[in-house]
């Protein structure tokens, strides 16, 4: 069964640091990889990756994925407290779309 | 605001009743995603109807159904509910295959099942 596995399960650190969330994935048909945050309510987009060593940024959040080793990784520098939230990533494959159990993250100030 | 919108916010039922959610898309997108997040299976993708037909399935039961209607409006009916179908339910829309777009989250339903 296809699966994807994020780490850590939560993290906290306090504001200004830079993190690291990670996602692993074993899939099929591999098409893309999604990364969300969920605060208190739906989850909202920030990236989506379909190759392999190219680093996609918005702002102090940046996500890059390895194909070869199937795995992505999430970055967010100088972490601030609204950067609370359960940070969520989904592999797509053939007609699914797979979400791994999510980071949880608290940034303290 | 995803504009994507979803009714009611809040629903409250006991077991082996049946519901129905309902789901507006953003204006100008084709497909609809049902999505089920409790809280010891995390989110999981139930369904995805494009323009009308049904496009893919993940881990939905037999007694959930979904359709699209030709104003591109999605219903999620549940039936024969039990205590376990408790959950958030969410609705998410995209221009056309979640592939290559994104998907855009409304509020969520939150059900309740006494």
């Amino acid at each position: 069964e296809d699966k994807v596995v994020q780490s850590p399960l939560s993290l906290v650190v306090h504001e200004g640091d830079t993190v690291t969330l990670n996602c692993s994935y074993e899939v099929t048909n591999f098409r893309s990889l999604l990364w969300y945050k969920q605060e208190k309510k739906a989850p909202t987009f920030l990236f989506m990756l379909t190759s392999s060593g190219i680093e996609k940024k918005s702002g102090r959040l940046s996500s890059i994925l390895d194909k070869k080793e199937l795995f992505s990784i999430l970055n967010i520098t100088a972490t601030q407290t609204g950067d609370s939230a359960v940070y969520l990533c989904a592999e797509c494959g053939q007609g699914n779309l797979i979400f791994g159990k999510g980071t949880k993250l608290s940034v303290k100030p | 605001d995803s504009g994507v919108t979803q009714t009611p916010k809040h629903l409250i039922t006991a077991t082996g009743q049946r519901v129905t959610l309902r789901c507006s898309p953003r204006s100008g997108d084709l497909s609809v995603y049902w999505y089920q997040q409790s809280l010891d299976q995390g989110l999981q993708f139930l369904i995805q109807y494009y323009n009308g037909e049904e496009r893919a399935k993940g881990n939905i039961l037999e007694r959930f159904s979904a359709q699209q209607f030709p104003d591109l409006h999605s219903e999620l009916n549940l039936s024969s509910l039990e205590l376990g179908d408790s959950a958030l339910y969410f609705c998410a829309s995209s221009a056309t295959d979640f592939s290559t777009d994104t998907q855009y989250f409304g509020p969520g339903t939150r059900l309740t099942v006494l």
